[in-house]
């Protein structure tokens, strides 16, 4: 059974960091893309960031480029996302999710429940 | 940057009705579409990808049809536990987009 769960959500003040972990579980983990995917309270989804299998090629939004960093440990079947000069609009639900297929461009077909970042002074 | 537009943003049915909910790309996009279900509180669930496939596990009345540019998913008889917002999601390119979703409500 696949499962993704997500760890280190919390409030943080403006300008902060943050950083954010996905422990995967249920298939063989370097062989799939991974991605990030975040919902602002009462908005829709917006896709933050992949990453290859291999780790080799990474992936941003405009609007986290250059602030947010994703990486993933093989060995420890984790996938994280560093962010850094955290604003109000990155306040969301932060979901891991795994790619469907070995493409970085493709749908996600497992989801972890989410973990909320909350950006305020 | 491709543009996912959803329509209608919300639709009220009964239970037993179809329901078609379309989605615009702003250039072509082949098949390579994604569809989800979401309820409140819970994570993204894939119902459709490469436009028509039907994820495994998910209910034979979800079906996805459409290529290009425009993309339809239908239900074909509403059931109660169906009651949720729909996205599609383009996997063609960088940025990856969502459509701005639709909310299937009880009549």
């Amino acid at each position: 059974e696949v499962q993704l769960l997500e760890s280190g959500g919390g409030l943080v003040q403006p300008g902060g960091s943050l950083r954010l972990s996905c422990v995967a579980s249920g298939f063989t983990f370097s062989s799939y893309a991974m991605g990030w995917v975040r919902q602002a309270p009462g908005k829709g989804l917006e896709w933050v960031s992949v990453i290859s299998g291999s780790g080799g090629s990474t992936y941003y939004a405009d609007s986290v480029k250059g602030r947010f960093t994703i990486s993933r440990d093989i060995s420890k079947n984790t996938l994280s996302l560093q962010m850094s000069r955290l604003r109000a609009e990155d306040t969301a639900v932060y979901f891991c999710a795994k790619g469907s297929g070995g493409a970085v461009t493709a749908s996600f077909d497992y989801w972890g429940q989410g973990t909320l970042v909350t950006v305020s002074s | 940057d491709i543009q996912m537009t959803q329509s209608p943003s919300s639709v009220s049915a009964s239970v037993g009705a179809r329901v078609t909910i379309t989605c615009r790309a702003s250039q072509g996009i082949s098949t390579w579409l994604a569809w989800y279900q979401q309820k409140p509180g819970k994570p993204p669930k894939l119902l459709i990808y490469a436009a028509s496939s039907l994820q495994s596990g998910v209910p034979s009345r979800f079906s996805g049809s459409g290529s290009g540019t425009d993309f339809t998913l239908t239900i074909s008889s509403l059931q109660p536990e169906d009651f949720a917002t729909y996205y599609c999601q383009q996997a063609n390119s960088f940025p990856l987009t969502f459509g701005g979703g639709t909310k299937v409500e009880i009549k």
